[in-house]
């Protein structure tokens, strides 16, 4: 099955740096990249996601890109908010076959911007 | 519109008793996910259903967990008897009837503590 590891576990900026964090996939018929921020006794929600099809993607000061052959992909968020603070999980899906719909997370990344 | 509601937000038992939860999806959303969450990790998938049918249950203890989706709508989970290990916390998603949206849409789950 799909494999997500996610890097690094905690993160820690000052207001206005640039986050980055990183997730590796195995499944190579894995199409489907979704990135959730949880805030405490939240339920994930869904901030950005890209599909195998595109190489990145932005929305503001969130930008995901996707490298295909490695098999790898990053969230990058700039000029980070405190607000930004909270616990964030890649995930992947295939959107066909067996296994459809599935989300395999990694691990999760706290991220803390201080003031 | 309405998010995925989730009840109860939480739940406090004795091992070997019985708890269920339950889930209203987002109103037109044919595809429910059950998750479990456990401390400091990415959810974890149970159980998928597409509209009444439970199409992906490979994840579920199937010893002690149970899962209906009787009219295509609410869902329940139950488990029975609950066991120490079993505390965490339950994210029920949902998806929306579009083709090829894969966004899942999470609840604010429930957090189950077992004594």
């Amino acid at each position: 099955g799909e494999n997500v590891e996610q890097h690094p576990s905690t993160l820690s900026v000052q207001e206005g740096d640039s986050a980055v964090i990183k997730c590796t996939y195995s499944d190579s018929a894995s199409n489907y990249f979704p990135w959730y921020k949880q805030e405490l006794g939240k339920g994930p929600q869904l901030i950005i996601d890209i599909r195998s099809n595109v190489g990145e993607k932005k929305d503001q000061r969130i930008a995901v890109t996707l490298n295909k052959t490695a098999k790898h992909f990053s969230l990058h968020i700039t000029e980070t908010q405190p607000e930004d603070s909270a616990v964030y999980f890649c995930a992947a899906s295939r959107s066909r076959g067996t296994s459809y719909g599935k989300l395999t997370f990694g691990q999760g990344t706290i991220l803390t911007v201080h003031p | 519109e309405a998010g995925v509601v989730q009840s109860p937000r939480y739940k406090i038992i004795e091992k070997k008793q019985p708890v269920a939860f339950w889930c209203n999806p987002i109103s037109g959303h044919n595809t429910l996910y059950w998750y479990r969450q456990n401390l400091g990790q990415g959810p974890e998938l149970l159980i998928r259903y597409e509209n009444e049918e439970a199409v992906d249950d490979s994840q579920l203890p199937k010893d002690r967990f149970s899962a209906e989706r009787l009219k295509g709508v609410d869902s329940t989970l139950k488990i029975q008897p609950a066991e120490l290990g079993d505390s965490a916390v339950y994210l029920c998603a949902s998806t929306p009837r579009t083709s090829g949206t894969d966004t899942q849409y999470f609840g604010p789950g429930t957090r189950l503590t077992v004594l």
